[in-house]
């Protein structure tokens, strides 16, 4: 079954402080990984994925296939990360249809 | 461009009622899917369309339903409502069959009662 899980619902750190959000996905063929997030009273949106290995806003996610893992990571989190982050998997041939983590909010405290 | 829309935006009806949601993509965006989001359950996925013609479907009842014209715009629709039902619609749309960025519109919170 494609699942993916999170498994913080709240992670709070101090600005200038090292960030990782957590993201295992269960999938048996070659997913698709992004990394959404939703900023308060903003709507749902893009943050980064996999494929393009890029940076977005200092963030960076790996995906790493034997630990089915795309943790979400930022060297030094300024208060502006606060926000809820979803991870995200498309199976190949699924196309249009994202598997949705449960959520992690970051609250970070100046 | 003007981004992702949906109307409407608050809804509140009955057990037993009928609703339609209506997306209207960014323009040039063929594809558009449906998700719920709910405290409970999270984010997950309906349906998606694709060129007019559903492409992929989630695990929800048959009285939750869609289309998408011509135009590219998609309607959804949920029939004999249930408490359950209640939760925020949002719908995304993404310009190619390889949806790999989808845009989502503001969502149209549906409260059941």
């Amino acid at each position: 079954a494609q699942r993916v899980t999170q498994p913080e619902k709240l992670l709070s750190v101090f600005k200038g402080a090292p960030v990782e959000l957590k993201c295992n996905y269960s999938y048996s063929g070659s997913p698709e990984l992004f990394w959404y997030v939703q900023y308060s009273r903003q709507r749902l949106q893009l943050l980064l994925r996999h494929i393009s290995r890029e940076s977005i806003k200092g963030f960076t996610a790996d995906l790493n296939k034997g630990e089915t893992s795309f943790h979400l990571k930022k060297p030094f989190a300024q208060e502006e990360d606060s926000a809820m982050y979803y991870c995200a998997l498309s199976g190949s041939g699924n196309t249009g249809k994202l598997i949705f983590g449960q959520g992690t909010t970051l609250q970070v405290k100046p | 461009k003007a981004g992702v829309t949906q109307t409407p935006r608050y809804l509140i009806k009955t057990r037993g009622q009928q609703v339609t949601l209506s997306c209207s993509p960014i323009s040039g965006h063929r594809s558009v899917s449906w998700y719920q989001q709910t405290p409970g359950q999270g984010l997950q996925f309906l349906f998606e369309y694709f060129s007019e013609t559903q492409r992929n479907k989630g695990n929800f009842p048959g009285r939750f339903s869609g289309r998408q014209f011509s135009n590219s715009r998609s309607e959804m629709n949920v029939s004999t409502l249930e408490l359950g039902d209640s939760a925020l619609y949002l719908c995304a749309s993404s310009q190619s069959s390889v949806a790999y960025e989808q845009y989502f519109g503001p969502g149209t919170r549906l409260t059941v009662t």
